[in-house]
């Protein structure tokens, strides 16, 4: 069965401050992985995409690695803002001709000032 | 670009009535998607069209839901009857093609009281 687990489940860090979160899949096979940001009462917005042979991708503030052996990928928040308060939802899709793509639980980023 | 459009935006509904729910994709867009996102969880797929046929369909509570994307363009989801476990926020979502980014609505939060 086709899983993504993401930790931790909620984490709590001052503004200014670094943060890195966790997804570990086990899709496969694999063709893309995609961390998106879900502000509350919005829905999902993408951050970022990386491919199989892609292993981190950058967006700002947000840079997201990609280990395809291990099946693992982070994404890191540097300079945290208050802005950053959110949902942060990997999503792995596989290529079994849907291309269906499966979520995981998220990680609640809290930034207090 | 105008985004995804859905309607309502909030419903509440007593258990056991009826409730659809409304998606108007990006403009262009083959793929669409509905989603189910319980409070806390990540987004949970329910179905998936390609153009007006339906790709995956498989988490889909069949006994009371329903899906249709008449024209390949605009869709509706549909509960009848609905339970007290079908509260939760319901997301449309549309890519360009399988496996593409897709876009989010802000949804429709559904309360069954």
């Amino acid at each position: 069965k086709n899983q993504v687990e993401q930790s931790p489940q909620s984490l709590i860090i001052l503004e200014g401050k670094n943060c890195t979160l966790q997804c570990n899949y086990t899709v496969s096979p694999f063709s893309n992985l995609r961390w998106y940001k879900q502000d509350t009462g919005r829905g999902p917005v993408s951050l970022t995409i990386m491919t199989f042979s892609e292993n981190t991708k950058s967006n700002g503030r947000y840079t997201a690695t990609l280990d395809a052996d291990t099946k693992q990928s982070s994404l890191h928040i540097t300079a945290s803002q208050l802005s950053d308060s959110a949902s942060y939802i990997c999503v792995v899709s596989f290529s079994g001709g849907s291309y269906i793509p499966t979520f995981g639980r998220g990680t609640s980023l809290i930034v207090h000032p | 670009e105008a985004g995804v459009a859905q309607s309502p935006r909030y419903k509440i509904i007593e258990k056991r009535q009826s409730v659809a729910f409304w998606c108007n994709p990006i403009s262009g867009h083959a793929t669409l998607y509905w989603y189910q996102q319980i409070l806390g969880q990540g987004p949970k797929l329910l179905i998936q069209f390609q153009n007006n046929g339906v790709v995956d369909d498989s988490q889909l509570p069949k006994d009371r839901f329903s899906a249709e994307r008449l024209k390949g363009v605009d869709s509706t989801l549909k509960i009848q009857p609905a339970k007290l476990e079908d509260s939760a926020v319901y997301l449309c979502a549309s890519s360009l093609e399988r496996g593409a980014e897709a876009f989010f609505g802000q949804g429709t939060r559904l309360t069954v009281v």
